[in-house]
């Protein structure tokens, strides 16, 4: 367990539809970062958040958005969902904001299937 | 834009078989991360290898960086069934706070 929770763990919609993902980080944990994983893309990075302000962002859609509230939770928002947004949705937390440089935990996961 | 090329993809291999797998890229990047990840769950971070030239070793399990700071390799030495997993590397590009590029893993297999 690596003390970063995810909700829902399965997520199935259709396509046209908004869905929020949600991410708890370990505890003392200022950073949240958001993956996309599909077979084809493998795991690609999303957007970061450290104490509430975005400090990094990827390849991260115009219909996707997400934020980190002052409690340091997180929310990923996918809108108007497509075919090919189906994939896992990871979360991961860190101390710090450096990636790179220090150990990234990572929740278990959404699965996200659109119909 | 920085791209990390994994290989192999897939590796199937008998208990107390070395490997070696290989994570390529044509950009440097501040420093070189390994995962490993099992179906169902998040990756889980193996090592951090942050100077060029570095070795790190886990067990059987060592990790270099290259000396341009290009490239990395995780050797696996005698193999058992409960290395079987994706492996992933993943690269920090300088100066872009928390963004992390990741190859596109590999599979392998051990084989008892």
């Amino acid at each position: 367990d690596s003390g970063v929770t995810q909700t829902p763990k399965h997520l199935i919609t259709a396509t046209g539809q908004r869905v929020t993902l949600r991410c708890s980080p370990r505890s003392g944990d200022l950073s949240v970062y958001w993956y996309q994983q599909s077979l084809d893309q493998g795991l690609q990075f999303l957007i970061q958040y450290y104490n509430g302000e975005e400090r990094a962002k990827g390849n991260i859609l115009e219909r996707f958005s997400a934020q980190q509230f002052p409690d340091l939770h997180s929310e990923l928002n996918l809108s108007s969902l497509e075919l090919g947004d189906s994939a896992l949705y990871f979360c991961a937390s860190s101390v710090g904001g450096l990636a790179g440089q220090e150990t990234q935990y990572f929740g278990p996961g959404t699965r996200l299937l659109v119909l | 834009t920085q791209l990390l090329e994994q290989s192999p993809q897939f590796l199937s291999i008998q208990e107390g078989e070395n490997l070696t797998v290989y994570c390529n890229s044509s950009s440097v990047f501040s420093s070189l991360q390994w995962y490993r990840q099992e179906p169902g769950e998040g990756p889980v971070l193996l090592v951090t290898v942050v100077t060029g030239g570095e070795v790190k070793k886990l067990k059987r399990l060592t990790f270099q960086f290259g000396d341009a700071r290009k490239d990395s390799s995780l050797h696996i030495t005698a193999a058992q069934p409960g290395d079987t997993g994706l492996y992933l590397c993943a690269g920090a590009p300088s100066n872009q706070g928390g963004k992390l590029i990741f190859g596109q893993g590999t599979e392998l297999s051990v084989k008892p």
